[in-house]
């Protein structure tokens, strides 16, 4: 069963600053994916990566599948960005198993 | 708007009664899933369903079941709630083409209480 450990649990950061949450994983997968639970408690698909970097806007995630471990930053941080930041990885099937979350917030 | 749309938003049920907790995609996606979120824990996946007329169970069934007779809608449902259900409860779809390439989209969950 592959476990999913992310750090921290929580981060307070101000705004414009640059922010890292991490991810790492047992077993090796195929794909990795980052979401965002926004504080009202939608959650949003932000990447889907197998290798290398992906950006979007503000955000990037990275891979590396030789150490089993993922990252994501967000560059000039907003207090728009506060929200839960999820991991997830495939747990055989067609199932995922998800981290418990980084509780990111931004202040002004 | 395409998504997947879930209803209730809110419910408080007192324990011992039943409730379907609703969910339809309109993106024509295969993949269709139920989990739950309880504080500080991560997503746990209750039941998914891989097409119409095809159901399995996830990490966390007891006390849940599901349905899938269309490719739109997977409902589950709540035979006699129990305090331990108190939850939110998401739905999520994907579609069947190249798993690692495509993403889910996720209801904008039920928060349950049971009472």
């Amino acid at each position: 069963k592959n476990e999913v450990e992310q750090s921290p649990q929580n981060l307070t950061a101000q705004e414009g600053e640059f922010i890292t949450i991490n991810c790492s994983y047992s077993v090796g997968i195929s794909a990795l994916h980052w979401l965002q639970q926004h504080p009202g408690g939608g959650i949003v698909s932000l990447f889907m990566l197998s290798s290398g970097k992906k950006k979007h806007g503000r955000l990037i995630a990275t891979i590396n599948i030789q150490e089993k471990h993922s990252s994501l930053h967000i560059t000039a941080s907003h207090p728009r960005d506060s929200a839960v930041y999820i991991c997830a990885v495939p747990a055989g099937g067609n199932k995922l198993v998800f981290g418990a979350g980084t509780i990111l917030r931004v202040k002004s | 708007n395409a998504g997947v749309t879930q209803t209730p938003k809110f419910r408080i049920l007192k324990i011992g009664q039943s409730m379907t907790l609703q969910c339809a995609q309109d993106m024509n996606h295969n993949y269709m899933y139920w989990y739950r979120q309880d504080p500080g824990m991560g997503l746990k996946l209750i039941y998914y369903s891989v097409g119409a007329g095809i159901t399995d169970k996830g990490e966390v069934p007891n006390g849940y079941n599901v349905s899938r007779s269309t490719t739109e809608d997977f409902p589950l449902r709540l035979e006699l709630a129990a305090p331990s259900q108190t939850s939110v409860y998401f739905c999520a779809s994907r579609s069947e083409r190249a798993y690692a390439n495509y993403g889910y989209t996720f209801g904008s969950g039920t928060r349950l209480t049971v009472v």
